[in-house]
């Protein structure tokens, strides 16, 4: 069964250090999300990408944040300059165009801890 | 989108099913209900999602009730890893690109015991 793979599993980093959060969505989806989720707390949606663009982003999607899909198959957030509070799981999650589908297929998530 | 109430907690024996609530009694007609579960820190899933109509899948069976205001997540014969964190999430299908994101809450914990 396909799945959203994501890397790497745990990413250690120091405060103001960038950092980028790869992920791989399923072939054929076409939407892409990012979603944190600091322990303890909900999962918290970031961001929503379509058609090679930011198609929502809510209020923690700062100007320190950014997502791209370089190739055909990776999906990146990029953390520009991190903070202590920046430290969470990242879920990447992507879903097909079919308007009839509503699942998201979420990754494993990759766990960031900044210092 | 409307907002949902769910137990903080329930629990379960192996091999019977597991019955869990949500309130909605804001949703509004255009809003469906969807359930995914986190297992232990692990990325959401998927479960099942409903308007109207009962719906069923080889996870799980949605029932909602005739005025909407509220539903219920049926898993037939919970097992072990069925352990988890359920997710009640009532949301609009965007017109725009036919997008949907959906609204985390806290959630019911539902322990299966042996």
């Amino acid at each position: 069964e396909p799945e959203v793979t994501q890397t790497p599993s745990h990413q250690v980093t120091q405060m103001g250090q960038e950092v980028i959060l790869r992920c791989v969505p399923i072939s054929n989806h076409l939407y892409f999300y990012w979603y944190r989720q600091i322990l303890g707390q909900k999962v918290e949606f970031l961001v929503s990408f379509y058609n090679n663009e930011i198609s929502e982003k809510s209020e923690i999607f700062d100007d320190q944040f950014s997502v791209e899909r370089p190739d055909g198959s990776n999906f990146t957030l990029k953390i520009r300059s991190t903070k202590l509070e920046d430290s969470a799981m990242y879920f990447c999650a992507s879903r097909d165009m079919d308007r009839q589908t509503y699942e998201q297929y979420f990754g494993p998530g990759t766990r960031l801890t900044v210092t | 989108d409307a907002k949902t109430t769910q137990p903080p907690s329930m629990d379960c024996a192996e091999g019977r099913a597991a019955n869990l609530p949500c309130n909605h009694s804001t949703i509004s007609g255009n809003e469906y209900v969807y359930w995914y579960r986190q297992i232990h820190s692990q990325g959401p899933q998927y479960i099942i999602h409903g308007l109207k109509n009962n719906e069923t899948n080889e996870m799980a069976s949605l029932i909602i009730t005739e005025d909407r205001k509220s539903s219920t997540l049926i898993l037939p014969h919970a097992t072990l890893r069925d352990t988890a964190v359920y997710y009640c999430i009532v949301s609009v299908l965007r017109a725009s690109g036919g997008s949907y994101i959906p609204t985390f809450g806290r959630g019911t914990s539902l322990i299966v015991h042996p």
